[in-house]
């Protein structure tokens, strides 16, 4: 299995600010993956960040809005920029897991509320 | 589009009770499913996985099959505890490892 760590765990936000979310991994991967869960909704993929090339966003994420790093096989960050209340959502980070079957892997989320 | 429902939304039982989940999907190319858990405000323990060519898979109280051919997937918890109570995600993976999650089915467990 992957143990994930995320950081922050949480933050309360001005609007017009930006957040940056860290995501680390305890292996390397592949890819990793950003979702967003906004309040009572299900997960959405963001984007799949791999190592040493641009994201690939979804239909509706855009890199201006949601820019990712992916520096190395084991950490990645996601940062939501010019926040407004609307971004408020958890944000998780998950890793596919190749070596276990495919099981995927998520990290603890980083709930995030812009006031 | 793909489409991952799950029903019902939400469930209260009393302790000890045997209770299904139900999760469907539109369609059956699936790769594999993966059941998870979520408490609230946190991320999502992964419970079971079942490849394409399983059909069900167990662990513990629970127990998960999949019919690819009628785009089903079942999660049958057995004596159910307080400790239970969570949000239930059923997730359909496809190629490149693209997870569709349903809604999610909110269990409370009754002491």
């Amino acid at each position: 299995s992957a143990v994930i760590s995320q950081k922050p765990s949480r933050d309360i936000c001005q609007r017009g600010t930006s957040l940056t979310i860290q995501c680390q991994v305890d292996s390397q991967v592949t890819m990793m993956f950003w979702y967003r869960q906004q309040p009572g909704q299900s997960l959405t993929l963001i984007a799949t960040a791999n190592q040493g090339s641009e994201a690939t966003y979804e239909s509706g994420f855009v890199i201006d809005k949601f820019p990712i790093s992916r520096p190395n096989l084991t950490f990645s960050t996601l940062t939501v920029s010019n926040m407004s209340p609307e971004d408020s959502s958890i944000y998780l980070c998950s890793v596919e897991g190749s070596m276990s079957g495919g099981r995927a892997f998520f990290g603890q989320g980083t709930r995030l509320t812009v006031v | 589009k793909q489409e991952v429902t799950q029903i019902p939304a939400a469930l209260s039982v009393p302790e000890g009770e045997n209770l299904v989940l139900n999760c469907s999907f539109t369609d059956s190319a699936i790769y594999n499913l993966q059941w998870f858990r979520q408490d609230p405000g946190k991320g999502l323990t992964s419970l079971l996985l079942i490849q394409s060519s399983q059909r069900e898979q167990t662990s513990g109280r629970l127990n998960a099959s999949l019919d690819k051919s009628s785009g089903r997937s079942t999660l049958y918890i057995a004596a159910s505890q307080p400790g239970d109570s969570a949000t239930y995600l059923c997730a359909v993976i496809y190629n490149f490892n693209k997870f569709y999650f349903g809604s999610g089915t909110k269990l409370n467990v009754k002491p």
